[in-house]
C-alpha cells in the first residue's frame, strides 16, 4: 500500500510570504501529525489531527496552522514566514494515534530567504 | 514539559561492533518507540514497546522498556555500514497524547 505522501518535496519562499504544505496519509489512517525538524532542535511537534479535529497542539506560534479534510488528507500553513522557519517539515500518519506507531513521509524541505 | 534525553549526539563505531543507545526522561511514558532516519528521508519505525520491562527484538536490534517507565535502550549487534543514520527515541504518555522525540544520535560505522 502507498506510504505517506508529502508535497512538495522542496520549497523556497521569501520572508513574509505564506506557504501551504500537503500530506496524504496511508489509506485508512485517521491520525495525522506534523513535526518541524531542524539540526539544533530535533523533531518538534506542531499538531495532530484525528478525524478532522485537532487533538493535540505543540508550542508553536499562531502563524502555524493546520487542518484535516474528510478524506484524512492534511494541510499545514505557515503565514508571515521568518528565516527561522527554514526546516524539514514531516508529516506522520497512524490508524489510531502514536500508540500504534507513526509512519512518516519523506518531508518537505522549506527554505526561507 | 516532557523531554527525552539522548546522548551523546554522535557515535562512531567499527563495522561488526555492537552499540547501545540510551534514552531517559524525567516523565513517565507508557509507550516507547525507536526510529531511524536516513539522509533525505523521514524517520522509520524500528521497534515499539508498550509494557514496562518489555524486551523486543527486530533482527539485529533489541530494545527494552525500562521498568521505571522513564527510560529505554536500543542495542544494535554486529553493526554494518547501512546502520549509519540518526536514531531517535520517542515516547508517548497517554493513549491519545502526542509523541515526544529525543534529539537523536547520529551513528557512523567505519568499515
Amino acid at each position: 500500500k502507498a506510504g505517506v505522501t508529502q508535497t512538495p518535496r522542496y520549497l523556497i519562499k521569501t520572508r513574509g510570504q505564506q506557504v501551504t504544505l500537503s500530506c496524504s496519509p496511508i489509506s485508512g489512517h485517521r491520525s495525522v501529525s506534523w513535526y518541524q525538524q531542524t539540526p539544533g532542535q530535533g523533531l518538534q511537534f506542531l499538531f495532530e489531527y484525528f478525524s478532522e479535529t485537532q487533538r493535540n497542539k505543540g508550542n508553536f506560534p499562531g502563524r502555524f496552522s493546520g487542518r484535516q479534510f474528510s478524506n484524512s488528507r492534511s494541510e499545514m500553513n505557515v503565514s508571515t514566514l521568518e528565516l527561522g522557519d527554514s526546516a524539514l517539515y514531516l508529516c506522520a500518519s497512524s490508524s489510531q494515534g502514536a500508540n500504534y506507531g507513526y509512519t512518516f513521509g519523506s518531508g518537505t524541505r522549506l527554505t526561507v530567504v | 514539559g516532557q523531554q527525552l534525553n539522548q546522548s551523546p549526539q554522535s557515535m562512531f563505531i567499527q563495522e561488526g561492533e555492537d552499540v547501545s543507545m540510551n534514552c531517559t526522561s524525567s516523565s513517565i511514558f507508557n509507550t516507547w518507540l525507536w526510529y531511524k532516519q536516513d539522509p533525505g528521508e523521514g524517520p522509520v519505525l524500528l521497534i515499539a514497546l508498550y509494557k514496562a520491562g518489555e524486551l523486543t527484538s527486530n533482527g539485529r536490534l533489541t530494545a527494552q522498556f525500562g521498568i521505571t517507565r522513564k527510560d529505554s535502550f536500543l542495542n544494535i549487534s554486529a553493526s554494518i555500514p547501512s546502520d549509519v543514520g540518526i536514531y531517535f527515541c520517542a515516547g508517548q504518555a497517554g493513549a491519545n497524547s502526542k509523541l515526544t522525540f529525543g534529539k537523536g544520535i547520529t551513528l557512523s560505522v567505519r568499515p
